[in-house]
């Protein structure tokens, strides 16, 4: 069975910090992707990222960076220098080939004040 | 959205009535995902459909909901006889051919009075 979770409930930070939130899953495949998604409060998912399990180059774009370690079954993900606009719900998922669905972490409310 | 259009965006219904949400992803896909959202919570799958067959439904309640994928038309989810705890959003996803990554529809948020 697949597991992902996000131990980070709430993250508050004040605008200009850097935040990371964390992502540990669980998987017995070989093969599998992770992927990060943002919820903002009017509610539709957005696609952030997708990461193979045989590709383990962190990657940054723009205030956004992905550190994926296959050692500690980790794929945390960064945002510097916070925006307000930023703030929204993130979620941590899961796909493997064999599985048909994404596994889906509990989500981390990101809360960036001014 | 990646070309998935989901309607209606809110839907309320009482106790005992039906809900049918539908799903129309754009023309040429026929990879469809079906997810719930509860309050405060992360996405679950309920089921996968490719046009006209049902894929993997292991997500689904056993009763009362039920998922369709006819060769024309949208994808629809209809839950019989609803109740308090059906109340969510319902979120339809597409995936690319060759690819992983899905992308979702906007959601519809369901109410049970």
């Amino acid at each position: 069975a697949q597991k992902v979770t996000q131990a980070q409930t709430e993250i508050s930070v004040v605008e200009k910090e850097d935040v990371t939130l964390d992502c540990v899953y669980e998987t017995r495949d070989t093969t599998y992707y992770l992927f990060w998604y943002k919820q903002p409060p009017s509610g539709e998912l957005v696609f952030l990222i997708r990461r193979n399990s045989f590709d383990e180059q962190n990657e940054i774009s723009g205030r956004y960076s992905w550190n994926f370690q296959k050692s500690t079954s980790s794929f945390n993900f960064t945002i510097t220098a916070s925006q307000v606009v930023d703030s929204a719900v993130y979620f941590c998922a899961l796909y493997n080939n064999a599985g048909n669905m994404l596994t889906f972490g509990g989500g981390t409310r990101l809360m960036v004040k001014p | 959205n990646a070309g998935v259009m989901q309607n209606p965006r809110h839907l309320v219904r009482r106790r005992g009535q039906e809900a049918r949400l539908r799903c129309s992803p754009m023309k040429g896909h026929s990879h469809v995902y079906w997810y719930r959202q509860l309050p405060e919570e992360g996405l679950k799958f309920m089921v996968y459909l490719q046009k006209e067959n049902i894929i993997d439904e292991s997500g689904m309640p056993k009763e009362r909901f039920s998922a369709e994928f006819p060769k024309e038309g949208p994808s629809i989810l209809r839950i019989q006889q609803v109740v308090r705890g059906d109340s969510a959003a319902y979120f339809c996803a597409l995936r690319l051919a060759n690819y992983n990554e899905q992308f979702f529809g906007p959601g519809t948020r369901l109410t049970v009075l």
